[in-house]
């Protein structure tokens, strides 16, 4: 099972680019890369998945390098509304191995 | 709203009680995962089953047990309950059984042990 590191926390201005970085040195050939985001007192919500260079939706940008040890996730012009908990998760379909989803990485945004 | 339903919000009880938790997927999902999260903790995953059949089991206590019914839903028993065991519990739902499956999570059961 492929373990992830983050930063415990993050604090940011409003208005910035906030990149969230990941490392995961042992993600295996199947395994995808996926960010969840946890507002307090909420489940966590999916944002963003991917498996090698870059993914961009609505609400964020996933960059992974070519040898997917790491992953950024890239948060556009934050706003207060962005304060939460990001986790970074690394898995596959293959295998009985659950999610693990750690501690992640507390973003604070400040006015 | 993520269309996973769960029952009920909030619960208080005592050390040594059992109390059960109930979950209900979205339509169409057929996994359903049960979290524990103490409070500034992170996510602990306690068990996965999949259409009915246990997938992967995480930190589960040997007091605490899980089955998925034939409609799909889910219940949580925790019993002999002691004061560490209060947390907000989560459940998730999706389509498939695999790591990349997007989860669903509901709105999660507060447990007040006293």
């Amino acid at each position: 099972l492929a373990k992830t590191t983050q930063p415990i926390s993050m604090d940011s201005y409003e208005g910035q680019e906030v990149n969230i970085t990941c490392s995961h040195n042992n993600i295996a050939t199947n395994d995808y890369i996926t960010w969840y985001q946890q507002f307090p007192s909420q489940g966590p919500r999916f944002i963003i998945q991917g498996y090698k260079t870059k993914v961009t939706n609505e609400v964020a940008s996933l960059f992974i390098p070519a040898d997917r040890k790491s992953s950024t996730l890239s948060l556009p012009r934050v706003s207060l509304s962005d304060t939460a908990v990001y986790y970074c998760l690394v898995g596959s379909n293959s295998g009985n191995t659950p999610l693990v989803f750690g501690k992640g990485t507390r973003l604070s945004v400040i006015a | 709203d993520s269309g996973v339903t769960q029952t009920p919000k909030h619960l208080i009880t005592a050390t040594g009680q059992r109390v059960t938790l109930r979950c209900s997927p979205r339509s169409g999902d057929l996994s359903v995962y049960w979290y524990q999260q103490s409070l500034d903790q992170g996510l602990q995953f306690l068990i996965q089953y999949y259409n009915g059949e246990e997938r992967a089991k995480g930190n589960i206590l040997e007091r605490f047990s899980a089955q998925q019914f034939p409609d799909l839903h889910s219940e949580l028993n925790l019993s002999s309950l002691e004061l560490g065991d209060s947390a907000l519990y989560f459940c998730a739902s999706s389509v498939g059984r695999g790591g990349r499956e997007t989860q669903y999570f509901g709105p999660g059961t507060r447990l007040l042990v006293l």
